[in-house]
């Protein structure tokens, strides 16, 4: 089975600092992880993803995640937050020899508050 | 990226009526989607997974006589709520994947539906 954990419910910044939002995943196999942003009432936006390759991802809006095999971790960071940040972000894994589940299984969410 | 529509975005009915969501795939061909439910301050929790010209695959827990799924095309899958019951109240998520090992999986804005 696969499972994601986000251990913040919320993370406080203030605008123009770094921010970092934590996920940690367990999975049988290799993962695929992912980061997902939801504004309220709206569907969820796509990040960025790691599939393999460099452990450093760039995704959209200025926001990388780094992944840390040792650490089963997936954090995602941004060197200066702004207040439009501010928003739920859900990490997500796919076990990658799960051939039969293609679903994504969700942590809990983080709910990021940018302070101007 | 990808875009995901979802009809209609707000829905209120009354208990014991049937309510239609619709999931369409405006720019590419989704071989799979997926009906999410998501309740509020809570993560995404997938109901099931609809795959184009066969049966859907419930997840544990989930009626699949109340919630009808059918994916008729490469670019819609529908979720029909049957018979709707107050507690059927959620937001209600569908996502779309092109296929492939690497998919991204892109969501649709979400539905709301309010059974009074």
């Amino acid at each position: 089975a696969q499972s994601v954990a986000q251990p913040e419910d919320q993370v406080n910044v203030a605008e123009g600092n770094p921010l970092t939002v934590k996920c940690t995943y367990s999975v049988s196999g290799n993962p695929y992880l992912f980061w997902y942003v939801q504004y309220p009432n709206r569907g969820l936006q796509f990040l960025l993803k790691y599939i393999t390759g460099d452990n450093l991802v760039k995704g959209s809006y200025g926001f990388e995640a780094e992944f840390n095999k040792s650490q089963t971790s997936f954090h995602l960071k941004k060197p200066s937050a702004l207040v439009s940040d501010s928003a739920l972000y859900f990490c997500a894994v796919r076990d990658m020899g799960s051939t039969g589940r293609r679903a994504l299984t969700f942590g809990s969410g983080t709910r990021l508050q940018v302070q101007p | 990226g990808a875009v995901v529509s979802q009809h209609p975005s707000r829905v209120i009915c009354k208990s014991g009526t049937s309510v239609k969501i619709e999931c369409r795939s405006l720019d590419f061909q989704a071989t799979t989607m997926f009906w999410y439910r998501q309740f509020p301050k809570q993560s995404l929790m997938l109901m099931a997974t609809s795959n184009e010209g066969s049966k859907a695959t419930y997840e544990q827990g989930v009626e699949k006589d109340k919630f009808l799924i059918n994916h008729a095309s490469l670019t819609l899958s529908t979720l029909t709520v049957t018979s709707a019951h107050p507690e059927d109240s959620s937001f209600y998520i569908c996502s779309a994947g092109a296929g492939g090992a690497q998919e991204t999986q892109y969501f649709g804005p979400g539905t709301r539906l309010l059974v009074l």
